[in-house]
């Protein structure tokens, strides 16, 4: 079992549309959580962080976080063809500031 | 603010031969992390510093690969030799501090290394 599952899609969505993408992790002890979005050969971009359970949101971002589960999500509102990238999960491992990614989910908008 | 700084953006090389990879984290950031990313996946660690130290270094082939961060600022990747499956993009990133849970990490653009 990955430590960071996440399904490479590519998950497609029409513009306008609410995107979401999910993310499994099997390290109970995770304190951090991270989205990246990484365009075609760029690097990665932080989007957003979460630390407690719940939502957080930002603009037309939200994540959201379930411990309990070993769970994590972002949701993309009002989706746009800028939106098309790879999103990328990340965990921290305990208070090691250790990061494990997972593969990633394609994502396209289409117009 | 300036962000992590990465050089060369790209280098092709033969096998057997050596290859630096040079990174500038963020003013004031006092870990910074070399990841090696290949295609379709995510990034994997190969070591972490925290000021000048390096406190993980599990996932760094030490038989081809070394790093150093001097002065607690800049470091340097190297690989000597060079083998096929090492080609993938390197990426630097950086982050205030680590060891405690609230660690957002930056990336710099990355280094596209191809061995032919």
């Amino acid at each position: 079992q990955k430590e960071v599952e996440q399904n490479s899609g590519p998950l497609s969505v029409p513009e306008g549309a609410i995107a979401s993408l999910n993310c499994t992790y099997s390290d109970r002890v995770s304190q951090s959580f991270f989205w990246y979005r990484q365009y075609s050969g760029k690097s990665p971009e932080l989007i957003m962080s979460i630390y407690s359970n719940g939502d957080k949101e930002d603009g037309r971002f939200t994540a959201q976080l379930n411990k309990a589960s070993q769970y994590v999500s972002l949701l993309i509102r009002d989706s746009q063809p800028s939106d098309s990238a790879t999103y990328l999960c990340a965990v921290g491992s305990g208070n090691t500031g250790k990061l494990i990614f997972g593969q990633g989910t394609t994502l396209q908008v289409k117009p | 603010e300036a962000g992590v700084v990465q050089s060369p953006r790209y280098k092709i090389i033969e096998k057997k031969q050596p290859v630096a990879f040079w990174c500038n984290p963020i003013s004031g950031h006092n870990t910074l992390y070399w990841y090696r990313q290949n295609l379709g996946q995510g990034p994997e660690l190969l070591i972490r510093y925290e000021n000048e130290e390096a406190v993980d270094d599990s996932q760094l082939p030490k038989d081809r690969f070394s790093a150093e961060r001097l002065k607690g600022v800049d470091s340097t990747l190297k690989i000597q030799p060079a083998e096929l499956g090492d080609s993938a993009v390197y990426l630097c990133a950086s982050s205030f501090q680590a060891g405690i849970s609230y660690n957002e990490q930056f990336f710099g653009p990355g280094t596209r290394l191809t061995v032919l």
